[in-house]
C-alpha cells in the first residue's frame, strides 16, 4: 500500500522568507513523488516530480523539493516566498512497482504568505 | 493546446437524483482518471479509464460509474445522490497510464 502524510494543515511565512512544506511517504518499492498546487475553485497544477536521479528537484515558479530516502520525505521548498504563492499544496506518491499508476494524495497544506 | 476540460463547472442536485459529469482530456492523452475532493481534503481516487475500460477503481460504491468514449473523453455518473457526495470532482488525463497527470478545473457538485 502507498500513503502520504502532510503533517501541517497550515504554514505561515512572511514574504521574502524561505518556506518549507513537509511531506512524508510510505511505499513498498521505489516512490514516484509529486507536488501540486491548487488555487481556490481550481484544479491541481503540477509543480514538480521525483522519479529517479538527483535528490534535489527543481520545478515551476522557483519551487524545489528534496527527496530523502532514509527519512522517507519529500519536502517542498522555496528560498523566497511571494504573497502569490499563497495556495493549497498537495504531495502525492505512487509505487510503480506495485502495478498501480494511481497517485495517492495527502490532505494538503495551506500556505499563507504574509506581506 | 487545450488542457483538460470539464463540464459543467457547477451543479446543484437533490438527494436521490442522478448526475453526469463530463471530461475532455488534454490533446494527445488517452487515459482519464476521476477524483473526488471533499472540502478540506485531498483528492480521493474514484477510477481510471484507459482504452475505454475501467482499469483501476478506488474505494467508492457502485453508485459511481463511468465511461470512456473512442475519442478518449469520459463521463462520471453518480446515482442516488447523497448529501455526502457534495464535493469538487476532478478529472485528470495522462498518456498511457504513466505519470504526468494534467488536471481540469473540476466540477463543483452540491447535493441538497
Amino acid at each position: 500500500a502507498q500513503s502520504v502524510a502532510q503533517p501541517e494543515d497550515q504554514v505561515n511565512v512572511a514574504e521574502g522568507n524561505p518556506l518549507t512544506v513537509k511531506c512524508t511517504y510510505s511505499v513498498s518499492g521505489n516512490p514516484y513523488l509529486f507536488w501540486y498546487v491548487q488555487y481556490p475553485n481550481r484544479g491541481l497544477q503540477f509543480l514538480l516530480k521525483y522519479i529517479t536521479g538527483d535528490n534535489l528537484v527543481k520545478g515551476s515558479y522557483g519551487f524545489e523539493a528534496e527527496f530523502n530516502k532514509s527519512q522517507t520525505s519529500f519536502h517542498l521548498k522555496k528560498p523566497s516566498a511571494l504573497v502569490s504563492d499563497s495556495a493549497l499544496y498537495f504531495c502525492a506518491v505512487f509505487d510503480k512497482a506495485g502495478g498501480s499508476y494511481i497517485p495517492t494524495f495527502g490532505r494538503g497544506t495551506s500556505l499563507i504568505v504574509h506581506p | 493546446d487545450a488542457g483538460v476540460t470539464q463540464s459543467p463547472t457547477h451543479l446543484i442536485k437533490t438527494r436521490g437524483q442522478q448526475v453526469t459529469l463530463r471530461c475532455s482530456p488534454k490533446s494527445g492523452h488517452d487515459t482519464v482518471s476521476w477524483y473526488q475532493q471533499a472540502l478540506g481534503q485531498g483528492p480521493q481516487f474514484i477510477f481510471q479509464y484507459y482504452e475505454e475500460e475501467e482499469r483501476q477503481r478506488g474505494n467508492f460504491p457502485d453508485r459511481f460509474s463511468g465511461h470512456q468514449f473512442p475519442n478518449y473523453s469520459s463521463e462520471l455518473n453518480v446515482n442516488a445522490l447523497l448529501l455526502g457526495d457534495s464535493a469538487l470532482y476532478l478529472c485528470a488525463s495522462s498518456l498511457a497510464r504513466v505519470e504526468g497527470y494534467t488536471f481540469g478545473s473540476g466540477t463543483r457538485l452540491t447535493v441538497v
